[in-house]
C-alpha cells in the first residue's frame, strides 16, 4: 500500500491563480482531511469527509473547496489564492471503526503565494 | 471551545537521557483521546501514542510513555533512553466527540549526540 499520497510536493503561485492539491488513499479509509500548518504552529482542520459524496467545513474553509467523488480521493481546491494561503498542506485518512483517531498522513505540500 | 497548549517551544537533551514534554487541553467533553504525533524533519506525521480518556491506566509504547492526569487535564509525554532518531517536533492532539483533531503548537526537541 503506498498510503496516503499528495502532489505536487512544492508549488509556487501568484495571487489570484487557482491551483487543486491531489490526495490519494489506498487503505479503504472513509474519513479524510485536509489540514494546513503554518510555521511554528499545529495544523488546522480546513476540511473533512466522512465518506463520498459527503464533506465538511473544519477551523479555516475561507478559500478552499473541497470534493470527495470516490473513497480514494479528496481534492482541494484554491480559488484565487492570496499571500495568506502561504502554508505546508497536510491531507490525511482515518477508517473510524478501527482504532479511533489513528490519522494516517501524507507527506505534505508547501504552497507559496507570492 | 476546545484548546491544546504546549508550553514548551522547544528543548534538548542527551542522548540517553530522558525527557517529558507537557501538554495541557480545556474541553467540557467527558470522552474523548488524546495523541502524541512526532514530525520529523522529513515532515511526515507519525502517531506516537494515544490515550482513551476513560481508561485510567497511561498507555504506553517501548519508550514512551504518557502521564495522564484527566481532573488536571494534563497528558504529558515521556520519552526514555532518548536517541537520536527522536530529534523531532512534537505535537499533541485533542480528538472531540466529532473526530476532529486539535492540535497545540508544538515542542521542538533536540537530542543532542
Amino acid at each position: 500500500n503506498a498510503g496516503v499520497t499528495q502532489t505536487p510536493k512544492f508549488r509556487i503561485l501568484k495571487i489570484g491563480q487557482s491551483m487543486t492539491l491531489q490526495c490519494t488513499q489506498d487503505m479503504n479509509h472513509n474519513y479524510m482531511y485536509w489540514y494546513r500548518q503554518d510555521p511554528g504552529m499545529g495544523l488546522k482542520l480546513i476540511y473533512y469527509s466522512v465518506g463520498a459524496g459527503i464533506t465538511d467545513k473544519g477551523e479555516v474553509p475561507n478559500g478552499y473547496n473541497v470534493s470527495r467523488s470516490t473513497t480514494e480521493d479528496f481534492p482541494l481546491r484554491l480559488e484565487l489564492a492570496a499571500p495568506s494561503q502561504t502554508s505546508v498542506y497536510f491531507c490525511a485518512s482515518s477508517y473510524q471503526g478501527g482504532r479511533v483517531g489513528e490519522q494516517y498522513f501524507g507527506p505534505g505540500t508547501r504552497l507559496t503565494v507570492t | 471551545a476546545q484548546t491544546v497548549t504546549q508550553s514548551q517551544p522547544e528543548m534538548s537533551v542527551q542522548e540517553a537521557e530522558t525527557v517529558t514534554l507537557s501538554c495541557t487541553y480545556d474541553t467540557s467533553e467527558n470522552n474523548y483521546y488524546l495523541f502524541w504525533y512526532k514530525q520529523p524533519p522529513s515532515r511526515q506525521m507519525i502517531l506516537v501514542i494515544r490515550q482513551e480518556a476513560y481508561k485510567q491506566q497511561n498507555a504506553t509504547e517501548n519508550r514512551f510513555s504518557v502521564n495522564f492526569q484527566k481532573a488536571a487535564k494534563s497528558f504529558s509525554l515521556k520519552i526514555s533512553d532518548s536517541q537520536l532518531g527522536d530529534t523531532a517536533m512534537y505535537f499533541c492532539a485533542f480528538m472531540d466527540s466529532n473526530y476532529q483533531l486539535i492540535w497545540g503548537a508544538g515542542t521542538k526537541l533536540i537530542i543532542k549526540p
